[in-house]
């Protein structure tokens, strides 16, 4: 039982280059959030997919793009990577998003982004 | 709109002795609160969480925090720290509608030998 995880774990691009980071959980979880941490921000939300076949924008989605895949996938695209998105990026998962009881949430190992 | 505030950047405690992490949120109706440590290069890890019941709740690795209503606080307390305790804690909060977690800003625990 591997959890959650990503891929990559650390990536550097230059500004204008795309990407897509890749998670993956096998705890047959519905819900699927992507964060970004910034030191002294703590976690931002960019996206969260509450079940198979949605997506909502969190806090800070400008810049992103997510697909659910499947049950078990939620990736995150940056279309046009800048600067500012320079950041480590945690995917979590959690059996229901917005059910308190079933909302513990259980993080990936990030990806460190760095664009130039 | 919730918020949940961490006040102290930086927590040091000698090894051996009581630590507390505070945190202060604000919801609207009751909260769901919860704490999440991270160890350095790894991702965040569940400790605890308040959801309804006897305000005291423990969690992983000895680790306890008191629901204040009153106060509106959440403080992670453990009563002998240790150095494998240093890490960064987060604290967390939602309201009881439709709206994801909110987290602080992180605490980060040093414990010394």
């Amino acid at each position: 039982n591997a959890g959650v995880t990503q891929t990559p774990k650390f990536q550097v691009l230059k500004t204008g280059q795309s990407m897509t980071l890749q998670c993956a959980q096998d705890m047959n979880h519905n819900s699927m959030y992507w964060y970004r941490q910034d030191p002294g921000m703590g976690l931002r939300l960019i996206y969260y997919s509450a079940s198979e076949g949605t997506t909502d924008k969190g806090e800070v989605p400008n810049g992103y793009n997510v697909s659910r895949l499947n049950k078990r996938e939620f990736s995150l695209r940056l279309e046009s990577a800048a600067p500012s998105q320079t950041s480590v990026y945690f995917c979590a998962s959690s059996e229901r998003a917005l059910r308190g009881v079933r909302e513990t949430q259980y993080f990936g190992p990030g990806t460190r982004l760095l664009v130039l | 709109a919730q918020s949940v505030a961490q006040p102290e950047d930086q927590v040091n405690v000698a090894e051996g002795n009581p630590l507390t992490v505070k945190c202060t949120y604000s919801v609207s109706g009751n909260p769901y609160l919860f704490w999440y440590v991270q160890y350095p290069n790894r991702g965040l890890q569940f400790l605890l969480k308040y959801i309804t019941g006897d305000n005291l709740v423990k969690g992983s690795y000895g680790f306890e925090a008191e629901f204040n209503k009153s106060q509106t606080s959440f403080h992670l307390k453990k009563p002998s720290a240790l150095v494998s305790d240093s890490a960064l804690y987060f604290c967390a909060v939602r309201d009881r509608g439709n709206t994801p977690l909110v987290f602080g800003k992180g605490t980060r625990l040093s414990v010394i030998a």
